[in-house]
């Protein structure tokens, strides 16, 4: 079946620190790759997402580039803000199921 | 804009009592309709899928004699957690999409406490 892996259970960094959160799926479709981010007391947002393999999605100076090679989707980005800081999950989505990897929780310190 | 909104936000209720949810999309029609359970941990379980016109669909270790789901029409959906128990607790979460579209939007969850 579709699952999600995201390797890192909490990353803490300082402000404009770089950021890369680990995602690896598993699925026999061509799914298309989200990232969603949580904050306290919200259901997730969508923070980017990529239809297509081998291209990337780009959102609030996020990135994440859709490896069909690897199966990865790994998220990054070049300077993180203390704003940053929520839960990020990456997922799959197939006809209309989505499945979450376990969330990665990003603390950023001033 | 598309929101998705969700009733009541938190609720407690007695182990073996059943508790009903609903879910409300404005802004665009909710063609389909997925219900999860955020664990505390932060995990998250897809219960089921709903799209109009078509049958529910539940996923594995979830039934409709558990978790019956009802969604009349492209704005809302409600799901009753039917005798409820510890393992039961969680945040419930709807997600809706509409036609033609990649995004499905949350709610901001129903948080259900079992005691």
């Amino acid at each position: 079946g579709d699952s999600v892996t995201q390797k890192q259970g909490q990353v803490t960094l300082s402000e404009d620190d770089f950021l890369f959160i680990n995602c690896t799926y598993s699925t026999t479709t061509y799914p298309t790759l989200f990232w969603y981010v949580q904050y306290p007391g919200q259901g997730p947002q969508l923070l980017l997402k990529v239809t297509t393999a081998n291209n990337k999605g780009i959102s609030r100076g996020f990135e994440a580039t859709y490896d069909k090679g690897t199966t990865s989707f790994h998220l990054q980005k070049a300077s993180v803000q203390e704003s940053d800081s929520a839960v990020y999950f990456c997922a799959l989505d197939d006809n209309n199921r989505i499945f979450f990897g376990d969330g990665t929780q990003l603390v950023v310190k001033p | 804009g598309a929101l998705v909104y969700q009733y009541p936000r938190r609720t407690i209720c007695k182990s073996g009592t059943s508790m009903r949810m609903e879910c409300q999309a404005v802004g665009f029609q909710a063609t389909s309709v997925a219900w999860y359970r955020q664990s505390p941990q932060k995990t998250f379980e897809l219960i089921a899928l709903s799209t109009v016109n078509s049958a529910i669909k539940y996923e594995q270790n979830f039934t409709q004699e558990k978790f019956p789901i009802s969604h009349p029409n492209l704005s809302f959906s409600s799901m009753t957690v039917l005798n409820a128990y510890l393992e039961d607790r969680g945040l419930y979460l709807c997600g809706a999409r509409g036609d033609n579209s990649y995004e499905q939007y949350f709610g901001p969850g129903t948080r259900l406490t079992v005691l």
